[in-house]
């Protein structure tokens, strides 16, 4: 079965630290990976998402994420936090042709002023 | 484009009674699924359907829980009676073309079961 791991389940920064969230997914086939980021009180919104291609994605508000298919990971990353990134972090992965995600158990990211 | 509405935000109801959310999605879409989130058990997909027939339902906890999609527009989850450990955010989103696509959320129903 396809599970999804997001092993930091909340991280605590400063603000300008950098930020890497890690995520491992375990399918071998062909795979579509995303970041969706919840900010309190609100619902899921994309931040980045990758098909094929370069496996280094930019996304929205300064983030990106590295496709590394030799191990199976999608982490997310940013140079320099900011107090509004506090927010919950959910990896997602999804067989192509299929029509349903994997999310990971989320990350929360608290980051202090 | 309005986005994927629920409704209600919020529904506060008593253990014993029919409780009934609603979804429409983002026009176009052609899957749209269930998801109920806890600080215990995260987001966990409840139902999908495609093209209005339901997929996958093998999340729905029991047979209190019902889904029903009777257009490509509307989308009802029920749950009767309801529990409190119902108690949850539950979200819908849709997509178009599949999971390949990614979802759009809504803003999600706070159920709580007093």
């Amino acid at each position: 079965a396809q599970s999804v791991s997001q092993h930091n389940h909340h991280v605590i920064l400063s603000e300008a630290a950098s930020l890497e969230l890690g995520c491992n997914y375990s399918y071998g086939g062909t795979v579509n990976l995303f970041w969706y980021v919840q900010y309190p009180g609100q619902h899921l919104q994309l931040l980045l998402k990758y098909f094929s291609g370069d496996p280094l994605v930019k996304g929205i508000k300064g983030f990106e994420a590295e496709f590394i298919k030799s191990k199976f990971s999608f982490n997310l990353r940013k140079p320099s936090v900011q107090w509004s990134d506090t927010a919950e972090y959910f990896c997602a992965v999804g067989q192509t042709g299929a029509n349903n995600l994997f999310f990971g158990t989320g990350t929360r990211l608290t980051v202090i002023p | 484009d309005a986005g994927v509405i629920q409704s209600p935000r919020h529904e506060v109801t008593e253990m014993g009674q029919e409780v009934t959310l609603r979804c429409k999605p983002i026009s176009g879409h052609n899957s749209l699924f269930w998801y109920r989130q806890t600080m215990m058990r995260g987001l966990e997909l409840l139902i999908y359907f495609n093209n209005n027939v339901p997929i996958d339902d093998s999340g729905m906890p029991e047979d209190r829980f019902s889904a029903k999609m009777p257009n490509a527009s509307f989308s009802t989850l029920k749950i009767q009676p309801s529990e409190p450990r119902d108690s949850a955010v539950y979200f819908c989103a849709s997509s178009l073309g599949g999971a390949a696509y990614g979802y759009t959320f809504g803003s999600g129903t706070r159920l709580t079961v007093v």
